[in-house]
């Protein structure tokens, strides 16, 4: 139990076009869904919170008009790294957190996104 | 703020041995969660072990276990009989109880090298 997938697991696209990343929990409701940045050999940095049904918070030094979140449904968030420019290129990691098993937070695959 | 840090930036085991991670944290939270992620080659992270602040038994998972110290903050990981799929990213992580978002906080990671 507690899968989460992420669609697409890798992208390349061109410098201004907008990528859509989706996070989906295959067999658990998730309230809340969880959007990471990881950079080569570091940690993962959280980027914002996504609650179903509300607007997305965001971590101080994230431009929410860049990453755009959406939680349309209990299984379902979606990051747009909007008009994407080479430094954007990175690996987003989701995760969705399954209340009342202690709060764990379980991951999806990442997607690796290269800006060229 | 909570921070974790992790002081082993890379460490290697002989297969079959044990080794053993160190992960301390700061907070003045009274009530929290602590967790160990593995991220191996692939980057999916997988939740290895997972401690209640207020259970003062130590979490034990198969070969993992922890030493949980809560006075000293500190929160080690125990890999026994260690095998060569134990070679991994390993990420420790605080989360608060009861906040609405349940944030987790990383630290820089260790990378374990298993030996054969």
């Amino acid at each position: 139990g507690a899968v989460v997938s992420q669609h697409p697991s890798w992208v390349i696209c061109k410098s201004g076009t907008s990528v859509k990343i989706e996070c989906r929990s295959l067999d658990f409701q998730a309230t809340t869904m969880f959007w990471y940045r990881q950079f080569p050999k570091q940690s993962l940095m959280l980027m914002a919170t996504s609650n179903e049904g509300s607007k997305a918070t965001y971590e101080q030094g994230v431009e929410k008009d860049k990453f755009l979140i959406n939680h349309a449904s209990l299984t379902l968030s979606t990051l747009t790294v909007t008009s994407a420019h080479p430094e954007d290129s990175s690996f987003y990691i989701c995760s969705a957190r399954v209340a009342g098993l202690a709060d764990t937070q379980y991951f999806g695959p990442g997607t690796r996104l290269t800006v060229l | 703020a909570q921070t974790v840090t992790q002081s082993q930036p890379e460490m290697s085991v002989q297969e079959a041995e044990t080794v053993t991670l160190s992960c301390t944290y700061d907070t003045s939270e009274n009530n929290y969660y602590l967790f160990w992620y593995k991220q191996p080659p692939s980057r999916q992270m997988i939740l290895v072990i997972r401690q209640e602040a207020y259970k003062q038994q130590n979490a034990t998972e198969n070969r993992f276990s922890v030493n949980f110290q809560k006075a000293a903050k500190s929160f080690s990981l125990k890999i026994s009989d260690s095998q060569l799929g134990d070679t991994a990213m390993y990420f420790c992580a605080f989360m608060k109880l009861g906040g609405s978002q349940g944030n987790l906080i990383f630290g820089k990671g260790t990378k374990l090298s298993v030996k054969p």
